[in-house]
């Protein structure tokens, strides 16, 4: 089946720390993966994305390597900052992006 | 980015009731759109997917005649919760999937609804 495990949070950092968020994933073929960010009372926002095997999405400083070997997909930031405190969702897709296996989200608190 | 929106962002209803959902897409068409249920530390699970002018699909345990789908518009979708009980409280989440090459879902920001 399809499934997508992130690490549980919160996760509380201090401004200019680097963060990780992992995220691995189970799936028939291959899939397309993402990451969302929620941020309080808001829906949820497409991050990053990639759709093959070695791609890096990237985006607001944010990035993520489509590692097939690994069936990873980590969240990576060099120095977070006080707006980036949000919800992150990772999620992966099959059939065009019909359909999303979201993770359980992981909470990122930054402190300034 | 494109703009989906929800309303009620919160509603409280007696158990046995009815509640109704809606899910607009602002400023994009969108011919399918899906409805999420989001429980406390928990994913996002796809409750059904739906298509403008068809029946929605439902995903396996998802009991279609308590959680009807109507999808009339190709801006408008909406989730009725029929005969509510505390069990369906919860926090659902509605998204609309914009054509073309980009294949991207918006989502609205949820509706938190609580059965007492």
């Amino acid at each position: 089946g399809n499934s997508v495990t992130q690490m549980e949070g919160p996760v509380t950092l201090s401004e200019e720390a680097f963060l990780t968020i992992n995220c691995t994933y189970t799936a028939t073929g291959y899939p397309s993966l993402f990451w969302y960010v929620q941020y309080p009372g808001e829906g949820l926002q497409l991050l990053l994305k990639a759709t093959k095997a070695d791609d890096k999405g990237s985006n607001k400083g944010f990035e993520a390597t489509y590692r097939k070997e690994t069936t990873s997909f980590h969240l990576e930031k060099g120095s977070v900052q006080v707006s980036d405190s949000a919800v992150y969702f990772c999620a992966l897709s099959r059939n065009n992006f019909n359909k999303f296996y979201f993770g359980s989200g992981t909470k990122l608190n930054v402190k300034p | 980015g494109a703009v989906v929106s929800q309303h009620p962002s919160r509603v409280i209803c007696k158990s046995g009731t009815s509640v109704k959902i809606e899910c607009r897409s602002l400023d994009f068409q969108a011919t399918t759109m899906f409805w999420y249920r989001q429980f406390p530390k928990k994913s996002l699970m796809l409750m059904a997917t739906s298509n403008e002018g068809s029946k929605a699909t439902y995903e396996q345990g998802v009991e279609k005649d308590k959680f009807l789908i109507n999808h009339a518009s190709l801006t408008l979708s909406t989730l009725t919760v029929t005969s509510a009980h505390p069990e369906d409280s919860s926090f659902y989440i509605c998204s609309g999937l914009a054509g073309g090459s980009s294949y991207e879902q918006y989502f609205g920001p949820g509706t938190r609804l609580t059965v007492t």
